[in-house]
């Protein structure tokens, strides 16, 4: 089955600092990419997704690169604030409404 | 439009006991996915069930069922509790059928087995 890794586990960036965090799958056959933000007792929300077909993808502070070759995708953050301040969760999925997610990345934004 | 809901929101049990766990999906939406997450172990994929049949199994034991209404309403059961099930069960609604779309989680409910 698909194996998603996802560093660093914790990240501390200063306000209007970026903020990087890499995930790796396993599965060739993976096609869908999101990333989910998940603040403290409440539920994860989507925040950007990309599809195998698309190299990047951008909205406003928020991108994520993908290489399917390496089989690697990245969340990039620019000008982080104070409430951006969650955990992040990479996922993959290979065409099945089933998520394989990442362990999870706490980001602390300190102001 | 409605977010995904979940009843109830908490719950504590006993060992032994079993428990049903209801999730209401956007309307319009007719998958429904449902993950557990813990500390330990993250979030972790357990079945997904679409047009009343169960599409896609994660690798939980047989003590974890579920299954789908005609309105698309979900619920999930666990049998013979066991400590370790203690765990945040979310669940998760796409609209369409097949392909990887979008999905949305509830709120979660928050499962103690004491």
């Amino acid at each position: 089955g698909e194996n998603v890794e996802q560093h660093p586990s914790t990240l501390s960036v200063q306000e209007g600092d970026s903020a990087v965090i890499k995930c790796t799958y396993s599965d060739s056959a993976s096609n869908y990419f999101p990333w989910y933000k998940q603040e403290l007792g409440k539920r994860p929300q989507l925040i950007i997704d990309i599809r195998s077909n698309v190299g990047e993808k951008k909205d406003q502070r928020i991108a994520v690169t993908l290489n399917k070759t390496a089989k690697h995708f990245s969340l990039h953050i620019t000008e982080t604030q104070p409430e951006d301040s969650a955990v992040y969760f990479c996922a993959a999925s290979s065409g099945a409404n089933n998520l394989f997610f990442g362990t999870g990345t706490r980001l602390t934004v300190i102001p | 439009k409605a977010g995904v809901t979940q009843t109830p929101r908490y719950l504590i049990k006993t060992r032994g006991q079993q428990v049903t766990l209801s999730c209401s999906p956007i309307s319009g939406h007719r998958s429904v996915s449902w993950y557990q997450q813990t500390p330990g172990q993250g979030l972790q994929f357990l079945f997904e069930y679409f047009s009343e049949t169960q599409r896609n199994k994660g690798n939980f034991p047989g003590r974890f069922s579920g299954r789908q209404f005609s309105n698309s309403r979900s619920e999930m059961n666990v049998s013979t509790l066991e400590l370790g099930d203690s765990a945040l069960y979310l669940c998760a609604s796409s609209r369409e059928g097949q392909g990887s779309n979008e999905q949305f989680f509830g709120p979660g409910t928050r499962l103690t087995v004491l």
